[in-house]
């Protein structure tokens, strides 16, 4: 059964520190892994997929990396700002394209 | 484009009561649909996906039940509901091997 952790559950920062936030996977077997943000009370919002064939994804101040490998993905937040205040999850889709397995969260506050 | 909607944002029902949320999907076909719970505080559970119509598992024993009448409908269902079942329930769909997307969420309180 594959499990997915997030290493921390909860972090905060200074604004304008860059932020490394860990998912660990314990089946390789995982085809694709994706990034989400959730405001409190929100729905989630997704903000790098990182499918099969790629290592990483990129976009502005985020930055995405896969190794299946070792079992884990990390995102990287350049410069972090007050509104980057979220938690964060990771996502697995295995690879019967059926299940999508959710890490455990980390809980971001990022103080002006 | 691709939409998602799920309604109602919030519910308030007395415990005992039946239930029934409604996701709907557009701009695509045949996609796999999920439906999550997300308890104060806590984690997202996966209760039930569905890679085709009338096709439904299960992933944990409950109080609820889903059904997928037709292709891009995922309803969720219970008969008589629980204090417990109090939560945030969130609609995903996805298809083979690409992006998952996410409804708004529905904010269940059972009392």
């Amino acid at each position: 059964k594959q499990e997915v952790t997030q290493i921390p559950a909860a972090l905060s920062v200074p604004e304008g520190e860059n932020l490394v936030l860990n998912c660990s996977f314990t089946d390789s077997a995982i085809y694709n892994l994706q990034w989400f943000r959730q405001d409190p009370g929100k729905g989630l919002t997704s903000l790098l997929l990182i499918q099969s064939s790629q290592r990483e994804q990129t976009s502005g101040r985020l930055n995405a990396s896969l190794d299946k490998s070792s079992g884990r993905s990390t995102l990287y937040i350049a410069a972090s700002q007050p509104g980057d205040s979220a938690t964060y999850l990771c996502v697995g889709m295995n690879t019967g394209f059926q299940k999508l397995v959710f890490g455990t969260g980390t809980r971001l506050l990022v103080s002006p | 484009s691709q939409t998602i909607h799920q309604w109602p944002a919030t519910l308030v029902q007395p415990v005992g009561s039946p239930l029934s949320l409604e996701c709907t999907v557009e701009g695509t076909s045949n996609p796999n649909l999920y439906w999550y719970r997300q308890a104060a505080g806590r984690g997202l559970q996966l209760l039930f996906y569905s890679v085709g119509i009338g096709q439904i598992s299960s992933e944990v024993p409950q109080n609820l039940s889903a059904s997928r009448p037709q292709d891009r409908q995922f309803i969720l269902s219970s008969k008589k509901l629980l204090l417990s079942d109090s939560g945030f329930y969130l609609c995903a769909w996805s298809t083979a091997g690409a992006e998952a997307f996410f409804g708004q969420g529905t904010r269940l309180t059972v009392v």
